[in-house]
């Protein structure tokens, strides 16, 4: 069956300009999670989609970060005017309610200029 | 921040050994899970431990923690090439609302 998609693949984009990053999660997935990975490091957590519940949202790292889930489904990340530093590969998982393993999309790497 | 911590960093090693990878962790845990990266892209989950179970197995892995210590270590014998990748552990708070904390990964080199 289809995995967890993610668009683009790749993004370049001049500081200050506006991004937005989309994750298709696995069909049925009740959760949904977005994390960033710099450059030879390990993930950090950004933001969690669970069913109708309130995300959590303690891992953005400033307002100029937001993310919204319609229909319980697709994600999408939006970083507005985007800074060197947020220059990254941006991971999105999934998972079943109440199942710990989660499974992951190819990433975005983003690439701030 | 990053819950965890691995060692080693980085681990370069013949095929047909064995790898051991460790990890420790700050705060209370649910469970504690093992992923592997190739190429800097997606994630692959290996294998979950509970917070209550101390060892466990899937095929060449093995897994074991100790919560005294918060710690725990992967074990992959009889390593091949194609076990070349980046390891992470990890961990789901005690409130187990699905969110993962990652340790910073070890980057494992198998020699063919």
């Amino acid at each position: 069956g289809a995995g967890v998609s993610q668009s683009p693949s790749n993004k370049v984009t001049e500081k200050g300009k506006d991004v937005e990053l989309r994750c298709d999660p696995i069909s049925g997935h009740t959760a949904l999670y977005w994390y960033r990975q710099s450059l030879g490091q390990g993930l950090e957590f950004l933001i969690y989609f669970q069913g109708n519940s309130a995300p959590d949202k303690s891992g953005l790292p400033s307002d100029r970060f937001s993310a919204e889930r319609t229909g319980g489904s697709v994600s999408t990340l939006t970083i507005q005017r985007t800074q060197q530093e947020d220059s990254a590969v941006y991971l999105c998982a999934s998972s079943l309610l109440g199942v710990n393993e989660q499974f992951f999309g190819p990433g975005t790497r983003l690439t701030v200029l | 921040s990053q819950q965890g911590e691995e060692d080693p960093q980085a681990l370069s090693i013949q095929e047909g050994e064995n790898a051991t990878m460790n990890c420790s962790y700050k705060t209370s845990i649910n469970n504690l899970q093992w992923y592997r990266q190739n190429s800097g892209r997606g994630l692959v989950h290996l294998i979950l431990i509970r917070s209550n179970e101390r060892e466990k197995h899937s095929g060449r892995l093995r897994v074991t923690l100790d919560t005294s210590k918060k710690s725990s270590s992967l074990l992959i014998t009889a390593s091949r090439a194609a076990d070349t990748a980046s390891y992470f552990c990890a961990t789901s708070g005690s409130s187990n609302t699905g969110k993962l904390i990652f340790g910073q990964g070890t980057t494992l080199q198998v020699k063919p």
